[in-house]
């Protein structure tokens, strides 16, 4: 069935970058994008942005736009998101998720938490 | 962008009917009919209950719905039963190619 399997969880000192992988199976990845959502400690989630597994087109959440950047290798189906200029408060669990439309999330990788800490 | 606003948290026994609300504005909730509505348990990932509004994906319980009026789209969950129990969020397009979650609703299910 499909799955998206996520890269482990990491811990980073403030200004560090993370990149955070999302392998897909069992489906065919041309045909969806993969949207990033985080949810911080004890918090809500948040819209990161979203990549076209077609051609690589990419939207971003206003308040990453610079610091965050989302690619796709279609010949591996695997997504990446990687942040940069890490902060405390970029402490969060990080989500992909395939797409049909920006809205519509049907299935969920099972979280990577990123830790940022001196 | 701030947040569509959502109730922290609602409460029904079991067998009753609840309804969360998810205000937005008439930019985003208003404007589209895409509205989204995801089921988190603790520790997991989310899961799609409702999308476009008011359509359940294959397998989600048919006592889950969801609709909208003017800028506030609504889930209802009727004979709410225990597995219930969890948090909510709303998702909606907001134009330019953005996106918005509801800030959550924590369901007790007393």
């Amino acid at each position: 069935q499909v799955q998206l399997v996520q890269s482990g969880g990491e811990v980073k000192k403030p200004g560090a970058s993370v990149k955070v992988s999302c392998k897909a199976s069992d489906y065919t990845f041309t045909n969806y994008g993969v949207t990033w959502v985080r949810q911080a400690p004890g918090q809500g989630l948040e819209w990161m942005g979203w990549i076209n597994g077609y051609n690589g087109n990419t939207n971003y959440a206003q308040k990453f736009q610079g610091r965050v950047t989302m690619t796709a290798d279609a010949s591996t189906s695997t997504a990446y998101m990687e942040v940069k200029s890490l902060r405390t408060d970029d402490t969060a669990v990080y989500y992909c998720g395939r797409s049909q439309d920006p809205t519509l999330i049907d299935y969920w990788g099972q979280g990577t938490l990123v830790t940022v800490s001196s | 962008q701030s947040a569509l606003t959502q109730p922290a948290s609602v409460s029904g026994s079991p067998g009753q009917s609840i309804t969360i609300s998810c205000t937005g504005t008439s930019s985003d909730v208003g404007n589209y009919n895409l509205v989204s509505w995801y089921r988190q348990y603790p520790g997991e990932a989310p899961k799609l209950m409702i999308y476009e509004g008011s359509k359940r994906p294959s397998g989600v319980s048919n006592r889950l719905s969801g609709s909208k009026s003017g800028n506030t789209a609504s889930l209802t969950i009727s004979g709410l039963q225990t597995e219930d129990e969890a948090d909510y969020y709303c998702f909606s397009y907001a134009g330019d190619n953005t996106l918005i979650f509801g800030g959550g609703t924590k369901l007790t299910v007393l």
